[in-house]
């Protein structure tokens, strides 16, 4: 059973401040995680997709980073706006397998 | 391009009912997942499926639950004589190939009454 863990589970931010928030998974067997932004009501937005040891992706003012040797990826979002309010998915693929394990999220509210 | 369509957004079953959930992928998209949201609880995988073959249906309780991805429509979930337990949000996603990008659904928001 492939255990993906995510924290915090909330996070309030206030507007104009920066965050992050981390995904942690099993090092071995990995293949892919992937970052996910899910605002109430609507479908989960793909983010990010990242394999490489290393690997920093950056979309505005949203990154990710990945270490797959210690098994954890940080999701950061700099000078928080209040439309960044959602929950951030992490999934990561087993080298075997297709199908993605979900970390339990982490929700975010950015204050005015 | 569209994106992934599911329908109904919401369905509400009586207890003992059939409930059918469509899906229909991405274009140029063959590859479907099905993930389930039970409430207070996180995304978790149920059935991933190819073109009329069923790859890993590892999620999925054995009985009462089926999934078909035919060569031409969309892809079905069905529920037989569903149960309170089955109230969820019912996510389908889709990709190109295999290992790539998988593209969400809005969700059916399944009641069983």
């Amino acid at each position: 059973i492939l255990n993906v863990e995510q924290s915090p589970q909330s996070l309030h931010v206030q507007e104009g401040d920066s965050t992050n928030f981390t995904c942690s998974f099993p090092s071995s067997n990995f293949y892919a995680l992937h970052w996910y932004r899910w605002e109430t009501a609507k479908s989960p937005e793909a983010l990010f997709v990242m394999t490489l040891n290393g690997d920093e992706k950056k979309k505005g003012r949203i990154s990710a980073t990945l270490n797959t040797k210690e098994g954890y990826s940080y999701l950061y979002i700099k000078g928080s706006q209040p439309e960044d309010s959602a929950t951030y998915l992490c999934a990561v693929h087993k080298a075997a397998g297709n199908k993605l394990t979900f970390g339990g999220g982490t929700r975010v509210l950015v204050k005015p | 391009n569209a994106g992934v369509m599911q329908n109904p957004r919401h369905l509400v079953r009586r207890r003992g009912q059939e409930a059918r959930l469509r899906c229909s992928p991405m274009k140029g998209h063959s590859h479907v997942y099905w993930y389930r949201q039970l409430p207070e609880e996180g995304l978790k995988f149920m059935v991933y499926l190819q073109k009329e073959n069923i790859i890993d249906e590892s999620g999925m309780p054995k009985e009462r639950f089926s999934a078909e991805f035919p060569k031409e429509g969309p892809s079905i979930l069905r529920i037989q004589q569903v149960v309170r337990g089955d109230s969820a949000a019912y996510f389908c996603a889709s990709s190109r190939g295999s290992g790539d990008e998988q593209y969400f659904g809005p969700g059916t928001r399944l009641t069983v009454t």
